[in-house]
């Protein structure tokens, strides 16, 4: 079955401890996302990937890392993550960037407190 | 400011009724996307209609474009409680290069059976 895989689902960590969240894709895409979303505020990107080894910050990349090493895999981290990253997160791929449909993973939905 | 708009926030209809959401948007585009969202799940695509096509049909949508008005237009007909979620429209047009797609705020359809 074609899918996007995230994990954690439910993450509720502390201001500052390092965390990672996983993204996995088994559709052979080469465009990989990264998205937040806050009430009254949408979807908002925070990084992207073309293809292996190519990344670049979306609207919102503050405090956000990401790599791609790998096609199927597209990694999150949040360095120190701060309460005002508490979002719901989505990663999402395509066949190419904005001319196909975006597939989304479920969500990980993270508090810092 | 955001590229695409959904109008309205919020609709409330009967089961039965048709629901029908718009989305406007202020600059040239190559095509543009309609997403459902299940409350809290990840965004899974209806339909892409491109900057040359002015109507699409999948199922009980319909989506139309008028570039000359920046607009679009989905249209659920015979809705169903299950057609209860958030809609999104996402337009993708080309900036440097590549294109970029932006999502709008969404709009909250209720089908009250």
């Amino acid at each position: 079955e074609a899918q996007v895989t995230q994990n954690p689902r439910y993450l509720i960590t502390v201001t500052g401890k390092k965390l990672t969240v996983t993204c996995s894709q088994n559709m052979n895409h080469e465009y990989m996302s990264w998205y937040r979303q806050d009430p009254g505020l949408g979807l908002r990107q925070i990084y992207y990937s073309m293809n292996v080894e190519v990344t670049d910050k979306g609207d919102v990349p503050e405090g956000y890392k990401v790599s791609r090493k790998e096609k199927r895999n597209f990694p999150l981290i949040l360095e120190s993550p701060s309460p005002n990253q508490t979002s719901l997160y989505f990663c999402a791929s395509s066949r190419q960037r904005g001319v196909y449909e975006q597939y989304f993973g479920p969500g990980t939905r993270l508090t810092v407190t | 400011s955001q590229q695409g708009e959904e109008d309205p926030q919020a609709l409330s209809i009967q089961e039965g009724e048709n629901a029908t959401m718009n989305c406007s948007y202020k600059t040239s585009i190559n095509n543009l996307q309609w997403y459902r969202q299940n409350s809290g799940r990840g965004l899974v695509h209806l339909i892409l209609i491109r900057s040359n096509e002015r109507e699409k049909h999948s199922g009980r949508l319909r989506v139309t474009l008028d570039t000359s008005k920046k607009s679009s237009s989905l249209l659920i007909t015979a809705s169903r409680a299950a057609d209860t979620a958030s809609y999104f429209c996402a337009t993708s047009r080309l900036e440097s290069s590549y294109d970029k797609v932006i999502f709008g705020p969404g709009t909250s359809l209720s089908v009250i059976p």
